[in-house]
């Protein structure tokens, strides 16, 4: 099977753009998770969508959003970049909702510069 | 505040040492996982444990859930080069429905 996959890898971006990215879920995985890793804060759940619909956000602003398509795949969107926005960004598939009975498969991930 | 404080933050071992990373929780576990994380790359699932007691191990590391304690460690036994990362638990603790993931334990293994 193949593995979560995230497109792109590398993304250069200047302040108050907007950026798309996209993940790519196991086969037959409904959840869809993403993080964003930053060496201060860590790794930080973003928001869950399971079955297309948002199951739940983290705890960060509205400029942050996502969506799933009826195939499973994900996409995040970041408004009005912000340099603070530099980061990893990581999804993470399941078969069912996150959490300890359903293990999570971890994309390479994003990488988010913002000029 | 981190739900899962890990400590501690940075380890460097000589290779062939043992070594434990700890990883504490603020509230109640159910669970909890343990990944690696390669430097600015995805995590990699080491181990799952879902029980209070539990112990799992995988060629040489070992990790234990303590629930009266709200706690996992993780031990590597005889230390490789190969085990240098940022080792990272995750758990999901019934609060607000999302999966928390701890401040991360960076291992440095020098050969």
């Amino acid at each position: 099977k193949a593995g979560v996959t995230q497109t792109p890898r590398y993304l250069i971006k200047t302040r108050g753009q907007q950026v798309t990215l996209s993940c790519s879920p196991i086969s037959g995985h409904r959840s869809v998770s993403w993080y964003q890793q930053t060496p201060g804060q860590g790794l930080q759940f973003l928001f869950e969508y399971f079955s297309e619909t948002q199951r739940n956000k983290g705890n960060f602003p509205g400029r942050f959003s996502g969506r799933q398509f009826s195939n499973s795949r994900s996409e995040m969107n970041v408004s009005t970049l912000e340099l603070g926005d530099s980061a990893l960004y990581l999804c993470a598939s399941s078969l069912g909702v996150a959490g300890v009975y359903n293990e999570q498969f971890f994309g390479p991930g994003t990488r988010l510069t913002v000029l | 505040s981190q739900e899962l404080e890990q400590s501690p933050q940075s380890l460097i071992v000589q290779e062939g040492k043992n070594l434990t990373i700890n990883c504490t929780s603020s509230k109640t576990l159910y669970g909890l996982y343990w990944y690696k994380q390669k430097y600015g790359e995805g995590l990699i699932f080491l181990m799952m444990l879902q029980k209070g007691g539990e112990e799992k191990s995988h060629e040489k590391i070992t990790a234990k859930l303590d629930e009266k304690k709200q706690q996992s460690s993780l031990h590597i036994t005889a230390s490789q080069p190969s085990h240098a990362g940022i080792y990272l638990c995750g758990a999901d603790m019934h609060t607000g429905n999302q999966f928390y993931f701890g401040t991360g334990t960076s291992l440095t293994v020098i050969p």
